[in-house]
């Protein structure tokens, strides 16, 4: 089955600590990208990829880090959590940037105390 | 900054009607629009593409006007299932991040 697959799907944490949140899609798509989601703002895009190695800024990326090892992998790092940083977070991918949709993965709930 | 705009709703109808939602671009540049379907605390999920010339897929009809910068999804015969929120995405050709619309909120009630 095609699919974006996101870990954890709820993860607690405290001020510092750093994290990771896990992307995996299997649709060999070359794009991938990172989303908040938060109340009255809509969807931001943090991050995305363009194809293995190739990362770049989306609308928020302060706080955030990613890398881009393997085409299959798109790993959001949180090195040191605020407050500010407990959001709902969705990785998608697609075959194109400029004209395919979005598969989004089912969603990470992070909260930061 | 907001390329996108949608009402954000509540639009409350009954089982049966006929709604229709429109969105808004500011960008001329948009090349490709989407409609997705977000239910709540979920991922959103793809309902159609938009072609210029208009699409329909059973119920749901999607409609681009270029010249005036807005595109529009009709849900006909409304289903409590369509309860909902609805999501316009536009993708720049000078731009690599898709802009999206905040959303519309649907209550089919009974």
């Amino acid at each position: 089955e095609a699919q974006v697959t996101q870990n954890p799907r709820y993860l607690i944490t405290v001020t510092g600590k750093k994290l990771t949140v896990t992307c995996s899609q299997n649709m060999n798509h070359e794009y991938m990208s990172w989303y908040r989601q938060d109340p009255g703002l809509g969807l931001r895009q943090i991050y995305y990829s363009m194809n293995v190695e190739v990362t770049d800024k989306g609308d928020v990326p302060e706080g955030y880090k990613v890398s881009r090892k393997e085409k299959r992998n798109f790993p959001l790092i949180l090195e040191s959590p605020s407050p500010n940083q407990t959001s709902l977070y969705f990785c998608a991918s697609s075959r194109s940037a400029l004209s395919s949709p979005l598969h989004f993965g089912n969603g990470t709930r992070l909260t930061v105390t | 900054r907001k390329e996108v705009e949608q009402d954000p709703g509540p639009f409350n109808v009954p089982e049966g009607a006929t709604v229709a939602f429109n969105c808004t671009y500011s960008n001329s540049a948009s090349q490709s629009f989407f409609w997705y379907r977000q239910d709540c605390r979920k991922e959103p999920k793809l309902l159609m593409s938009v072609y210029s010339s208009g699409n329909e897929d059973g119920r749901f009809t999607a409609q681009l006007n270029r010249a005036s910068q807005y595109i529009s999804l009709l849900i006909r015969d409304s289903k409590l299932s369509d309860s909902a929120t609805y999501l316009c995405v536009g993708l720049s050709g000078g731009s690599y991040i898709p802009t999206f619309g905040r959303g519309t909120s649907l209550i089919v009630h009974p």
